[in-house]
């Protein structure tokens, strides 16, 4: 299996410009999820997709933040109008059913800044 | 809500020392429970995962962890560190039913020559 792959892998922009991340998750999994890191803390759940359905979001997940997976296999996360605290590094996971719980499985991460 | 808490931010051991890293879990029921690595500028890695089968768990690269109920703990151990060892670590966790983890803070580990 080819891993999770995530484009770009940085980011830079200015304050108010919209951005968009993809993931490609692995191969027939069929649940994918969007986590974001900030420094020195762990990774922080945003939302996560079974097949093309969206399930869950978190709180954490603003109004300007978007998440599509059209048709269940990539996934692109949209954040619009920027801000300075959205610097992170937002990271992919995917899994595929298994029992009552998944293993999930990271791409490397999109880091974003925003100056 | 569940939480997961790891002691320790920094951990350093001498190469060839054991490694302890420590995690706590709350929850009255025990979950499922996960240990990552995270080398600089890369995704996690899953070291190992805790669900349930047995309490103590093998792991890549020589790591385990013990499940221990009465403590609510998923320690993890490698009896001699290896200069490739140094990284940072996560302990999360996940209930049955629900698929988002939660993430400890993390432990960087050191390696000491």
């Amino acid at each position: 299996d080819t891993g999770v792959s995530q484009d770009p892998r940085h980011k830079i922009t200015k304050r108010g410009q919209n951005v968009t991340f993809r993931c490609d998750p692995i191969s027939e999994h069929n649940r994918l999820y969007w986590y974001r890191q900030t420094l020195g803390q762990g990774p922080e759940f945003l939302t996560y997709f079974q097949n093309e359905a969206q399930l869950e979001k978190s709180r954490l997940l603003s109004d300007r933040f978007s998440a599509e997976r059209p048709k269940g296999s990539f996934s692109t996360l949209e954040i619009q109008r920027t801000e300075q605290g959205d610097s992170a590094m937002y990271l992919c996971a995917s899994s595929r059913t298994s029992g009552t719980t998944d293993t999930q499985y990271f791409g490397p991460g999109t880091r974003l800044t925003v100056l | 809500a569940q939480s997961v808490t790891q002691l320790g931010s920094h951990v350093s051991v001498s190469e060839g020392a054991l490694v302890l890293l420590r995690c706590n879990y709350s929850s009255s029921v025990p979950p499922y429970l996960f240990w990552y690595v995270q080398y600089p500028n890369q995704g996690l890695q899953l070291l190992l995962k805790y669900t349930s089968a047995a309490t103590l768990v093998k792991g890549i690269n020589g790591f385990e962890a013990e499940f221990k109920k009465s403590e609510t703990s998923f320690h993890l151990t490698k009896p001699s560190a290896h200069m490739s060892d140094a990284a940072e670590y996560f302990c999360a966790v996940s209930d049955e039913g629900t698929y988002k983890y939660i993430f400890g803070t993390g432990t960087r580990l050191k390696v000491l020559a």
